[in-house]
């Protein structure tokens, strides 16, 4: 399985500000996704991560607020934008490495909290 | 959106019991996977299931792939302190398209 690491791994925020969340894989992956995990909840997905094209989101979620790149085939970033105590959560990354039945690997998380 | 869902919602057992839990859907899904999360982790991968009706172990851990497409279960056996988690099921509906759907989490207590 590939190592993911998210950077950072938590971080505090003020209202109306933006944090962007780095995602980095040792090995190279077919797909990253986008992840969010609110306090005491399961995971929902936000966007894929396509390389070196916009990102695809799910209902729900918009580019504007959650801003994607992926720029090659191990890194991605994720920008929660103009930040409100609502989108105080958890934030995963995930990929699915190379070949037919590989599976998804998630990153360790960064919990944000937003005041 | 969809949000598998998942029984029992938390279980308190003693150590050494085994521990049962499911995951319903009401539409198919042609992949399974059973992941644990620890406070401050992200999901690890426990177990993935590709067929229907198959049967998977890993260790302790054992799985199974429902003939409906629409269910899946795992188990436990003689469980042990380091289990202690939050286990979810996920589904996923076609290779090529990896999204996946995560069950609503069965939280497992361990009772010294």
């Amino acid at each position: 399985s590939a190592v993911i690491s998210q950077k950072p791994s938590r971080d505090i925020c003020q209202r109306g500000t933006s944090l962007t969340i780095q995602c980095q894989v040792d090995s190279q992956v077919t797909m990253m996704f986008w992840y969010r995990q609110q306090p005491g909840q399961s995971l929902t997905l936000i966007a894929t991560a396509n390389q070196g094209s916009e990102a695809t989101y799910e209902s729900g979620f918009v580019i504007d607020k959650f801003p994607i790149s992926r720029p090659n085939l191990t890194f991605s970033t994720l920008t929660v934008s103009n930040m409100s105590p609502e989108d105080s959560s958890i934030y995963l990354c995930s990929v699915v490495g190379r070949g037919s039945l590989d599976t998804q690997y998630f990153g360790p998380g960064t919990r944000l909290t937003v005041l | 959106g969809q949000q598998l869902n998942q029984s029992p919602q938390s279980m308190f057992i003693q150590e050494g019991e085994d521990v049962s839990m499911n995951c319903t859907s009401s539409s198919i899904f042609n992949t399974w996977l059973w992941y644990k999360q620890e406070p401050g982790e992200g999901p690890v991968l426990l177990i993935a299931l590709y067929k229907a009706g198959e049967l998977t172990s890993n260790g302790r851990l054992t799985a199974q792939f429902g003939i409906t497409r629409k269910d899946s279960f795992l188990n436990i056996s003689a469980s042990i302190p380091s289990d202690v988690g939050i286990y979810f099921c996920a589904g996923q509906r076609d290779f090529g398209n990896e999204k996946l759907t995560f069950g609503t989490g069965t939280r497992l207590t361990i009772i010294p």
